[in-house]
């Protein structure tokens, strides 16, 4: 059965620094894997997505991830955060069907 | 842009009432799913559509059912509502499952 796990229930970074969101996935095909952003009180908002070809994606508003195999992981990345950014993050793995992960919470420090 | 809505942002039932979700969708999507989001847990897949009339069970079906009579709808109903229902609840929409989904703004569901 699918699952995804999201080890960091709540990250903090302070306004500027990079951040790192990390996924790990269990599926027994090659996966769709996406991530995804909700602001409070909002729906989900796709950020990027992993089917096939370049392991680097990248996503909107200038998140990136990386898609390792060897790892079952797919890490969210973005080099220099901003304050809007804060938020909550979901991983996600599936096809037809989509399962997430618990979600890590997303605190920036001015 | 696809739109999804959901038609209440805000419930409050009584214990043992029947509730309705409805859900629409206004880009011709043939999938539609239903979850719920809690703390801590993350969204779980309650019910899933591939089609009129069709409906897949996800991973949390107890308590509840579906209806989807129309392409563009799909509705969530809780037979006798509990207070452990009390959530969030997405619905979402996809044209085919490499798209990705689109998400209404969820529904948030009181049941006292």
């Amino acid at each position: 059965a699918q699952s995804v796990t999201q080890p960091d229930i709540h990250i903090t970074v302070s306004e500027g620094a990079s951040l790192e969101l990390r996924c790990n996935y269990s599926y027994g095909a090659t996966p769709y894997l996406f991530w995804y952003v909700q602001s409070p009180g909002q729906g989900l908002q796709l950020l990027l997505k992993y089917f096939s070809g370049d392991t680097l994606v990248q996503g909107i508003k200038g998140f990136e991830a990386e898609f390792k195999r060897s790892q079952s992981s797919f890490n969210l990345r973005k080099p220099s955060v901003h304050w809007s950014d804060a938020a909550e993050y979901f991983c996600a793995v599936g096809a037809d069907d989509m399962r997430f992960g618990a979600g890590t919470r997303l605190t920036v420090k001015p | 842009d696809v739109k999804v809505t959901q038609s209440s942002r805000y419930l409050v039932k009584r214990t043992g009432e029947k509730v309705f979700l409805e859900c629409v969708q206004d880009m011709d999507h043939e999938n539609m799913f239903w979850y719920r989001q809690d703390p801590g847990l993350g969204l779980r897949l309650i019910y899933f559509s591939y089609d009129v009339k069709m409906k897949e069970k996800g991973d949390i079906p107890e308590g509840y059912s579906v209806s989807r009579e129309k392409k563009e709808r799909f509705s969530l109903i809780l037979e006798s509502a509990s207070t452990n229902q009390t959530s969030m609840y997405l619905c979402a929409s996809s044209l085919r499952a490499s798209y990705g989904y689109t998400f209404g703004s969820g529904t948030r569901l009181t049941v006292v």
